[in-house]
């Protein structure tokens, strides 16, 4: 089974930062990853996938990147409506989740 | 608009059985595969099943392998989850979710219903 691992576990930031968040998979995975936003009480929401393609209607300031093992999502200007936990996702076989990235306002 | 719409959760008792289901509108249903996913309150995200776009074959978390079944009826739009012998890790709220691609499954998922809390619990 592929494993899944993200840091920060959680990120403390304020709006206009740029952040970064690391995603890494226990074996090579290609570029078959994506990228969700999840607010409390709400489905996950998908934001990028083949690692780097920004899904329709997601603002420009998410972009993805990476492959193999390393993958980084990063926000170029934090907005208020960013803060959220990130999940990091393989689809090379079946699906995994990562544990999750906390994005709170510092 | 897409619209995915789940049901049939609630309290349970170890070891018995419950049956979800998510009604899907605003797409052709019958086009896509589509996947069950659990998330543990406060907790990460779990893939739990999969059936193709007509049923055709299915795929399940080892976690979950014998004792869940997953299927579908694209008459209804409907996609159901049979959860048996349940325990209290299975505690969780379930999301149908459908996935990206036409047909055949890509794994990774566009559109999400707002789930349905089972727990677990004597």
């Amino acid at each position: 089974d592929i494993q899944m691992t993200q840091s920060p576990s959680t990120l403390s930031a304020s709006v206009g930062d740029r952040v970064t968040i690391t995603c890494r998979a226990s074996q090579t995975i290609n570029i078959w990853l994506a990228w969700y936003q999840q607010k409390p009480g709400k489905a996950p929401k998908l934001l990028i996938s083949q690692a780097s393609t920004l899904e329709s209607g997601v603002p420009s300031r998410f972009s993805g990147s990476g492959s193999g093992t390393e993958f980084t999502l990063t926000v170029s200007s934090l907005q208020p409506d960013d803060f959220a936990t990130y999940y990091c996702q393989q689809y090379n076989s079946y699906s995994t989740f990562g544990p999750g990235t906390k994005v709170e306002i510092k | 608009q897409v619209q995915l719409v789940e049901s049939g959760g609630g309290v349970v008792q170890p070891g018995r059985s419950l049956r979800l289901s998510c009604t899907a509108s605003g797409f052709s249903f019958s086009f896509y595969a589509m996947h069950w996913v659990r998330q543990v309150s406060g907790k990460g995200l779990e893939w739990v099943a999969v059936i193709w776009h007509d049923g055709s074959e299915k795929y399940y978390a080892d976690s979950v392998k014998g004792r869940f079944t997953i299927s579908r009826d694209n008459s209804k739009n409907t996609l159901h989850l049979q959860m048996s012998s349940l325990r209290a890790e299975d505690t969780a709220v379930y999301y149908c979710a459908r996935d990206q691609r036409l047909w055949r499954p890509a794994y990774y998922f566009d559109y999400w219903g707002q789930g349905t809390l089972v727990t677990v619990s004597s």
